[in-house]
């Protein structure tokens, strides 16, 4: 079975500064996806970044990128030059490409941006 | 519509009453899921539909729990004999192709479920 682990439940970061999520995931299989959700105040899920397994580039979306580390199982967000509304839960979640095609969550990681 | 709609938003019932939470996927979606949310944690997968097909159904808590997309738009989840346990965010979501092409999945907002 899968498994998404979020080990900082809580963290913190000035306006500007950049900050990185960890995520670290369990799996026997070879191809799969791997996602960030952020979770605002209004509770919406709102898709921050993908990654395809089998890519070597780790992707990127404006401010956000991810470090992608498939030998280790780990897939980080760094958030750059953070803004008061990156304020949110954020979610890991892994989709494996076979079987059911659902979202394994990890528990989440609660990011504070301070002015 | 512009996004993923759920209703209601907001539903407090008694424990025993049946309970029934509609999804309106973004048009066009051919692949809807549902999920549930305890405070402070990841939604959890519950079942998920291709068209009107329901293709997996194993996160389904128990028998009170069921779902429908009879005409491959919109879904009802249906809680039977409602217990406190049950008390949690429901969210549904939608992806523009069937689920075997990976495609990214779209939430709506939740209902807030609270059993009295």
């Amino acid at each position: 079975a899968q498994t998404v682990t979020q080990s900082q439940p809580e963290m913190s970061v000035q306006e500007a500064e950049t900050v990185t999520l960890s995520c670290t995931y369990d799996t026997s299989e070879n191809n799969y996806y791997l996602f960030w959700y952020k979770q605002p105040p209004s509770r919406q899920m709102i898709l921050v970044i993908r990654q395809e397994a089998y890519k070597q580039q780790n992707a990127t979306e404006n401010r956000f990128s991810v470090n992608f580390q498939k030998a280790a199982k780990s897939f980080s967000l760094k958030i750059s030059d953070s803004q008061l509304g990156d304020t949110a839960m954020y979610f890991c979640a892994f989709m494996k490409h076979s079987g059911t095609y659902k979202y394994i969550f990890g528990t989440g990681t609660r990011l504070k941006v301070l002015a | 519509g512009a996004g993923v709609s759920q209703s209601p938003r907001y539903k407090v019932t008694k424990r025993g009453q049946d309970v029934a939470l509609r999804c309106d996927p973004i048009s066009g979606h051919v692949s809807l899921y549902w999920y549930r949310q305890a405070l402070g944690q990841g939604p959890e997968f519950l079942t998920y539909f291709n068209y009107e097909a329901q293709q997996d159904k194993s996160g389904l808590p128990n028998d009170r729990f069921s779902a429908e997309r009879p005409e491959g738009s919109i879904s009802t989840l249906t809680i039977q004999r409602t217990e406190q346990r049950d008390s949690a965010m429901y969210r549904c979501a939608s992806s523009l192709r069937t689920s075997e092409m990976l495609e990214t999945q779209y939430f709506g907002p939740g209902t807030r479920l609270l059993v009295l």
